[in-house]
């Protein structure tokens, strides 16, 4: 069975501190890792992620894949309380069809 | 960027009613959408991935008949929760895909269904 697992499931952190998120993944066929981040409502894109070793980043945001080890993890540096949400990985089921398995999700609270 | 809407935003119903969430890409078409269903302090759950003029395939464990979902057209699909129960309130968050990319997947703002 097709499953995405996330750690921690919550951390409490300070502003200023760096978090590191974990996603490991185990699916029959691997096309793309997504992360997301969810605040009040729906879920905004960060990264899309499909080759191994290629950082990808945005500010203060970055994320690798392990397409050996399967895992992903999603980096947040000087962290401010607006990163305060919850981070959902998603890995792609199906090749070619959209549908995507979501992992259980990391809640992080950044305290001022 | 892409907008994806839905309807309503918060609903509650009396058990055994039943519900409509309408759910709408607003400039462009979408040709593939998803329903997700999500728990307090839990991720998200595909229920069911829905294209344009064709059944909707549930995901296991997702019962079809009490999760009617119809994508009538490239912009709209619903998704109506039958005879509904306490155990159904949850937060509904479809997704649309024009597939033209693996990650052009917007999503909704969510419905928040409480059955009382």
């Amino acid at each position: 069975e097709d499953k995405v697992v996330q750690s921690p499931l919550s951390l409490v952190v300070h502003e200023g501190d760096t978090v590191t998120l974990n996603c490991s993944y185990e699916v029959t066929n691997f096309r793309s890792l997504l992360w997301y981040k969810q605040e009040k409502k729906a879920p905004t894109f960060l990264f899309m992620l499909t080759s191994s070793g290629i950082e990808k980043k945005s500010g203060r945001l970055s994320s690798i894949l392990d397409k050996k080890e399967l895992f992903s993890i999603l980096n947040i540096t000087a962290t401010q309380t607006g990163d305060s949400a919850i981070y959902l990985c998603a890995v792609e089921a199906v090749p070619g069809t959209y549908k995507y398995i979501f992992g259980t999700g990391t809640r992080l609270k950044v305290l001022a | 960027g892409a907008v994806v809407s839905q309807h309503p935003s918060r609903v509650i119903c009396k058990s055994g009613t039943s519900v409509k969430i309408e759910c709408r890409s607003l400039d462009f078409q979408a040709t593939t959408m998803f329903w997700y269903r999500q728990f307090p302090k839990q991720s998200l759950m595909l229920m069911a991935t829905s294209n344009e003029g064709s059944k909707a395939t549930y995901e296991q464990g997702v019962e079809k008949d009490k999760f009617l979902i119809n994508h009538a057209s490239l912009t709209l699909s619903t998704l109506t929760v039958t005879s509904a129960h306490p155990e159904d309130s949850s937060f509904y968050i479809c997704s649309a895909t024009s597939g033209l990319s693996s990650y052009e997947q917007y999503f909704g703002p969510g419905t928040r269904l409480t059955v009382t």
